[in-house]
């Protein structure tokens, strides 16, 4: 079967770094997304890895290993804006989502 | 990049009604097509997943339907909706790299 997992709930301070992993088992695989969601909306594109290594984007980087089933979201400099959820996405010929992580960050 | 136009908004259904809910995509051609449920406080659910007109995939047993009449509209049905059907459904596009969502549609069943 299909299996993504995230952590449920992270809290961290405004400025400071925080680190989301995920992990994933899947049955084809063409590439790992990471989205934003704001409670109430949709959820909007952050990421894409297809190959292992980092991708930077501003303050956001994220990080992929194929052989490990593994990446994570990287956010510096925190921000209030960025309490969301964030969903880590498997692209075989669909789209699987894993549950997301709740990020709370506090003043 | 493609625009997904999604309505309504809101609904608040009686059990046992039909549902309708309508997505149409914008700025692309052929693409892949989804219907997602999300609850409250949870990841999103696969429902329903099109590549081409007419040809649906369902992930999940379930009480919903989906049609894709033209190339870029796709349609979640139910004749008789449950109260286990209330939730955010969201329709999502793809061609080539990363989805793009409908604003959802937050569906209460009364």
């Amino acid at each position: 079967g299909q299996n993504i997992d995230q952590p449920t709930e992270m809290t961290a301070t405004e400025g400071a770094i925080v680190q989301i992993n995920c992990t994933y088992q899947t049955s084809g695989f063409n590439g790992l997304f990471w989205y934003q969601q704001h409670a109430g909306e949709a959820p909007t594109f952050l990421s894409y890895n297809v190959l292992d290594g980092l991708e930077e984007k501003g303050r956001f980087s994220s990080f992929l290993s194929r052989s490990k089933g593994y990446s994570y979201l990287l956010l510096k400099e925190l921000q209030m804006k960025d309490s969301a959820s964030y969903l880590c996405a498997v692209r075989r010929s669909d789209f699987v989502f894993g549950p997301g992580t709740r990020l709370s960050v506090l003043p | 990049s493609q625009t997904i136009h999604q309505w309504p908004a809101t609904l608040v259904q009686p059990v046992g009604s039909p549902l309708s809910l309508e997505c149409t995509v914008e700025g692309t051609s052929n693409p892949n097509l989804y219907w997602y449920r999300q609850a409250a406080g949870r990841g999103l659910q696969l429902l329903f997943y099109s590549v081409g007109i007419g040809q649906i995939s369902s992930e999940v047993p379930q009480n919903l339907s989906a049609s894709r009449p033209q190339d870029r509209q796709f349609i979640l049905s139910s004749k008789k909706l449950l109260l286990s059907d209330s939730g955010f459904y969201l329709c999502a596009s793809n061609r080539e790299t990363e989805a793009f969502f409908g604003q959802g549609t937050r569906l209460t069943v009364v």
